[in-house]
């Protein structure tokens, strides 16, 4: 059974430029969520995606976007970075878009905008 | 709104030593919650769930409990050992799988 993977692993950017993060979720899984965790801080969610529709949003402004590829991996985009954008960034998947199941986390992407 | 509060934020104890570390959140309406072990620049790995209708779990050295209606949650390691050092965060699923996490107890324990 492959675990959740993600790439980059660490990257760096420029105020203004755009990322594109990338996550596998683990195997038989269908559900991929995003977390934005801060130096010092506890993760944030920034939305999730169910079967490539997503399903559920935190208080993450619209330069923040998604998406969902029917192998259920996903990306994360981010336009027009800041500096605050600048953190460790989790994908986490689960099997199912609702309830009550375990959430697998990857190792993360570390993001610096400089 | 969901808010959830670890203590201590930090606890440094020697090789040995039994610890308890704590969660609290402010609405008891949640689906389960899960504990997790943080390593630093690392990912999560995840070290109990436990389901909004249970009271507790058990792995190995780790024991969490749970009481929903007052909104608190424990994490009972015993016998710890410098290879659990590390932070350890607790979240709370709200519903949609949606974490909602602490800050996280940095644990270090001394040889």
């Amino acid at each position: 059974e492959t675990g959740v993977t993600q790439s980059p692993t660490h990257l760096i950017k420029t105020r203004g430029q755009q990322v594109t993060l990338r996550c596998s979720s683990q195997s038989g899984h269908n559900t991929v969520s995003w977390y934005q965790q801060a130096l010092g801080q506890g993760p944030q969610f920034i939305f999730q995606y169910y079967r490539e529709e997503e399903n559920g949003r935190g208080n993450f402004p619209p330069r923040f976007s998604g998406l969902q590829f029917p192998n259920y991996s996903s990306e994360l985009n981010v336009n027009a970075l800041e500096l605050d954008d600048s953190a460790l960034y989790l994908c986490a998947s689960s099997l199912g878009g609702r309830g009550k199941n375990e959430q697998f986390f990857g190792p993360g992407t570390r993001l610096t905008v400089l | 709104k969901q808010e959830v509060t670890q203590i201590p934020a930090a606890l440094s104890v020697p090789e040995g030593e039994n610890l308890v570390l704590n969660c609290s959140f402010t609405d008891s309406a949640i689906y389960n919650l899960q504990w997790f072990r943080q390593d630093p620049g690392k990912g999560l790995t995840s070290l109990l769930l436990i389901q909004s209708s249970q009271r507790e779990q058990t792995s190995g050295r780790l024991n969490a409990s749970l009481d929903k209606s007052s909104g608190r949650s424990t994490l009972y390691i015993a016998a710890s050992q410098p290879g659990d050092s590390a932070t350890y965060l607790c979240a709370v699923n709200t519903g949609f799988q949606k974490l909602v996490f602490g800050t996280g107890t940095r644990l270090l324990v001394s040889p």
